[in-house]
């Protein structure tokens, strides 16, 4: 089966930490996506992960458990534009099948 | 370089129209695929294409008909539009080699009376 499951919201106040968690139980496993997606546009990617640990791009990181089925988006020195939706995603192999979780939205308070 | 493109932009249709959704790639990306987003909702694939000529199913292909005669082209079809239709439509491709990062369109946003 394919399920993809993150948290519908969270809030954090500019300049903090913030850890968006994302679990999957899917079958034939590729690779997991990050993408911020602000209201009314298209979503644009953060990150990619296809072998377990954490991965550093600036302010974002982004760890991966294959075994556990899990993976986390952390997000650093917060800033009110980081306020959006963060999506999950699995993509299989063959075909670069891709399934998207439901969002977490984030809102960044001053 | 335009990326990905979808026309048109928005639409309204009555229930039991037709219309096709174009989808439009200048990366000679491999991939393409089509999905729905409805409010409060992760993306949903309808329909993905792994190459000229060649389609599959998703998660949510009920309703939906696509075609992809140019490698640059990903078209989605509703034959006879529903307002459970209602809802916005992206469309995404990436490459066959390596592919980490799928492109997406700005969206078409469609409305069913």
């Amino acid at each position: 089966g394919q399920n993809i499951d993150q948290p519908t919201e969270m809030t954090a106040t500019e300049g903090a930490i913030v850890q968006i968690n994302c679990t999957y139980q899917t079958s034939g496993f590729n690779g997991l996506f990050w993408y911020q997606q602000h209201a009314g546009e298209a979503p644009t990617f953060l990150s990619y992960n296809v072998l377990d640990g954490l991965e550093e791009k600036g302010r974002f990181s982004s760890f991966l458990s294959r075994s556990k089925g899990y993976s986390y988006l952390l997000l650093k020195e917060l800033q009110m534009k980081d306020s959006a939706s963060y999506l999950c995603a699995v993509r299989f192999t063959g075909g670069f099948k891709t399934i998207f979780g439901a969002g977490t939205r984030l809102f960044v308070k001053a | 370089n335009a990326g990905v493109t979808q026309t048109p932009k928005f639409r309204v249709l009555k229930t039991g129209q037709s219309m096709t959704l174009l989808c439009a790639q200048d990366m000679n990306h491999e991939y393409m695929y089509w999905y729905r987003q409805d409010p409060g909702m992760g993306l949903r694939l309808i329909h993905y294409s792994v190459g000229e000529g060649t389609t599959a199913k998703g998660e949510v292909p009920d309703g939906y008909n696509v075609s992809r005669l140019k490698k640059q082209n990903f078209l989605l079809g509703l034959e006879s539009a529903a307002p459970s239709q209602t809802s916005v439509y992206f469309c995404a491709s990436t490459t066959r080699i390596g592919g980490e990062t799928q492109y997406f369109g700005p969206g078409t946003r469609l409305l069913v009376l």
